[in-house]
């Protein structure tokens, strides 16, 4: 099926450091999530965009709904050990289609 | 907790059996999805419901798996004749209608032999 392109694929950054991973469509969006993914866990939903251009934070972590409408930004602000995990983009389509589309992905490693 | 939940968590079976999972929405969500996921991919959209409806079936769900939710609250997915290929986590989602925001549960991660 089909996936987003997100990268990068992974990262591996010291404690404190600030994260940024992107994701990107060949198709247009209504809607964009942001899960977070722990090994043998179902995604948790991080942030929620609904509208083009929408920046929006949670704690230390910001997300943007791109204008184009085909691509979306997380951004993590001095991580910490907790932050580890996979990354999920998932973006909902136009019209009355409701699934979901996930990205591929991108594995956050913290060094202390 | 009332969260999405799934049961069982986690099921192994010799290929050729059935093996059917249950989800339990969110108490007042009215749609319900079922995504599949393999191991380093994102979640794959199977299909979903709206109520008792079922609305959307992706051409991942071959005629092997059935998917209902007789009552408008709880779903069931079965597989039939497994297949090797039908290891993965599988994971449900609840929402409600008008907002898209949608909440997964733990996942029910299957390994057939």
């Amino acid at each position: 099926g089909q996936q987003l392109n997100q990268s990068p694929q992974s990262m591996f950054i010291q404690e404190g450091e600030d994260v940024s991973m992107n994701c990107t469509s060949s198709s247009i969006f209504n809607t964009w999530l942001w899960y977070k993914q722990d090994p043998g866990e179902g995604p948790v939903l991080l942030i929620a965009l609904y509208k083009a251009g929408e920046l929006t934070s949670n704690g230390r972590l910001t997300a943007q709904f791109g204008i184009t409408r085909k691509d979306s930004f997380l951004n993590i602000s001095a991580s910490i050990p907790s932050d580890v995990g996979i990354y999920f983009c998932a973006g909902r389509g136009t019209g009355t289609a409701s699934k979901l589309t996930f990205g591929t992905g991108t594995r956050l490693q913290v060094t202390l | 907790d009332t969260g999405v939940s799934q049961n069982p968590r986690h099921k192994i079976t010799k290929r050729g059996q059935n093996v059917t999972f249950r989800c339990d929405p969110i108490s007042e969500h009215n749609r319900l999805y079922w995504y599949r996921q393999t191991l380093g991919q994102g979640p794959e959209f199977l299909t979903y419901f709206q109520n008792e409806a079922q609305l959307e079936k992706s051409r991942l769900l071959s005629d092997r798996f059935s998917a209902e939710r007789p009552k408008g609250s709880f779903s069931t997915l079965e597989i039939q004749r497994t297949e090797q290929g039908d290891s993965a986590m599988y994971l449900c989602a609840s929402s409600l209608v008008g907002w898209e925001t949608q909440y997964f549960g733990p996942g029910t991660r299957l390994l057939v032999l």
